[in-house]
């Protein structure tokens, strides 16, 4: 199975800040690397399809990069909005796997 | 609009099976694969397996298989996901979710999850 490992695991972050979220797969995933933003008691929801496509309605405040085994979700300014849990996840093979998330927190 | 709506929440004995629905609505049933992901309380994201509702062919990831049977009705619109054997790990909120598939630069990737259902809790307790 591939492993997903996001850093940090968490982070406290100030309206307005840039903030990076990496993910590491333990195989070579292609493109395959989804985003996904979760609230507490609500479903995910898709950001960032195949790397770098925005999903529509997502604010261009949001991008994805990397392939391969290196990913990254960046947020360019914080909002108060995106205060969430994020989760990558590689559909290269399956079983298709998530990382563990990375909770970002209000500073 | 496309809505995955999934059934009420579940309280489950240890050894009793569940059974959760999730109902399309808002484009064509057949033309995508449903996916069951779960999430233990204060957990992270664990993919399930896969329906396809046009032929009803499954994919299920090892941890669940035996355990785990996906169905789907195309009268009705809805996918089933069936969880036997429960045992106390398994209370989690469990989502459907839609995979799409898109053109980009004139090749069609897969693979990711635009709509979720609105998740259901199984709680299971003796």
């Amino acid at each position: 199975d591939i492993q997903m490992t996001q850093s940090p695991s968490s982070l406290s972050a100030s309206v307005g800040d840039r903030v990076t979220i990496t993910c590491r797969a333990t195989q070579s995933i292609s493109n395959y690397l989804n985003w996904y933003q979760q609230k507490p008691g609500k479903a995910p929801r898709l950001l960032i399809y195949v790397a770098s496509s925005l999903q529509s309605g997502v604010p261009s405040r949001f991008s994805g990069g990397g392939s391969g085994t290196d990913f990254t979700l960046t947020i360019s300014s914080l909002q108060p909005e995106d205060f969430a849990t994020y989760y990558c996840h590689q559909s290269y093979s399956t079983p298709w796997t998530f990382g563990q998330g990375t909770k970002v927190e209000i500073k | 609009q496309v809505q995955l709506v999934q059934s009420g929440a579940e309280v489950k004995r240890p050894g009793a099976s569940v059974k959760i629905s999730c109902k399309a609505s808002g484009y064509t049933f057949t033309s995508h694969y449903i996916h069951w992901v779960r999430q233990a309380p204060g957990q992270g994201l664990e993919w399930m397996g896969t329906i396809h509702p046009s032929g009803g062919a499954t994919s299920y990831t090892q941890n669940f298989q035996g355990r785990v049977t996906m169905t789907r009705d195309t009268s009705t619109n809805t996918v089933y996901m069936e969880l036997g054997s429960l045992r106390s790990e398994d209370t989690a909120v469990y989502y459907c979710a839609r995979e799409d598939a898109r053109p980009i630069f004139g090749v069609v990737f897969g693979g990711f999850f635009d709509y979720w259902g609105q998740g259901t809790l199984v709680t299971v307790s003796s």
